[in-house]
């Protein structure tokens, strides 16, 4: 099964702090997504990749940035954190989506991160 | 911008019986609809795809849809409690990578 990584695991970052989550995939997938988690919210796209040295944003961008410096990373950036965006994060990976609907999602186990 | 909404928020099921979640959504051009599981503690993974109008049955089960009345729905047979979890319906429209997720079901299936 494909497997993506994400760390750390849990992080606990100050206001107006710089943070950084990772994840690393080893399927070779061209695409790959950031998504936060909240109660009463579902899955959030914050921003996405169809490839190396490229990102797109997805629906709730502001205050993220994303960096894909190779196939296999893609890294969120909070560079001001804010207690708004203490959540659960997400990354996923997904073929080429202009493969028909063959482009099923596989995520990681996810990072918990408090802004406080 | 895409809308997908999903209901019931919660519901509950006795072990054997059958559980029935729905999912709305806004696009009209939409093609790919997806059911993704997801228990306590861990990340989301895909239960089973759909893309054409009517039925897909994967064992227990059941996807359906119906673009012309913008639906898609997934129903449980047999229900066990490891099938307790977090459900949420996905969609994606042509000539983009980007999925769209509802706000999910939390269904419990009690022994």
């Amino acid at each position: 099964e494909a497997a993506v990584t994400q760390s750390p695991r849990n992080k606990v970052a100050v206001t107006g702090g710089k943070v950084t989550l990772s994840c690393n995939q080893t399927n070779n997938h061209n695409n790959m997504y950031w998504y936060r988690q909240d109660t009463g919210h579902g899955l959030r796209l914050i921003h996405y990749s169809y490839g190396a040295g490229s990102t797109e944003k997805g629906d709730i961008p502001d205050g993220y940035k994303a960096s894909r410096p190779s196939q296999e990373n893609f890294s969120l950036i909070l560079e001001l954190a804010t207690p708004s965006q203490t959540s659960v994060y997400f990354c996923a990976s997904g073929v080429d989506w202009g493969v028909g609907g063959q482009n099923t999602l596989y995520f990681g186990a996810g990072t918990r991160l408090s802004v406080l | 911008q895409q809308k997908v909404q999903q209901s019931p928020e919660s519901l509950i099921v006795p072990e054997g019986g059958m559980a029935s979640l729905n999912c709305t959504f806004s696009d009209r051009n939409s093609q790919y609809f997806w059911w993704y599981r997801q228990h306590s503690g861990e990340g989301p993974k895909a239960l089973m795809s759909i893309f054409s109008n009517g039925d897909k049955k994967e064992g227990r089960f059941t996807a359906h849809l119906n673009k012309a009345s913008l639906h898609v729905s997934l129903h449980i047979k047999d229900s066990q409690p490891s099938d307790s979890a977090l459900y949420f319906c996905a969609v994606r429209g042509t000539n983009t990578g980007k999925l769209t997720f509802g706000d999910g079901t939390v269904l419990t299936v009690k022994p």
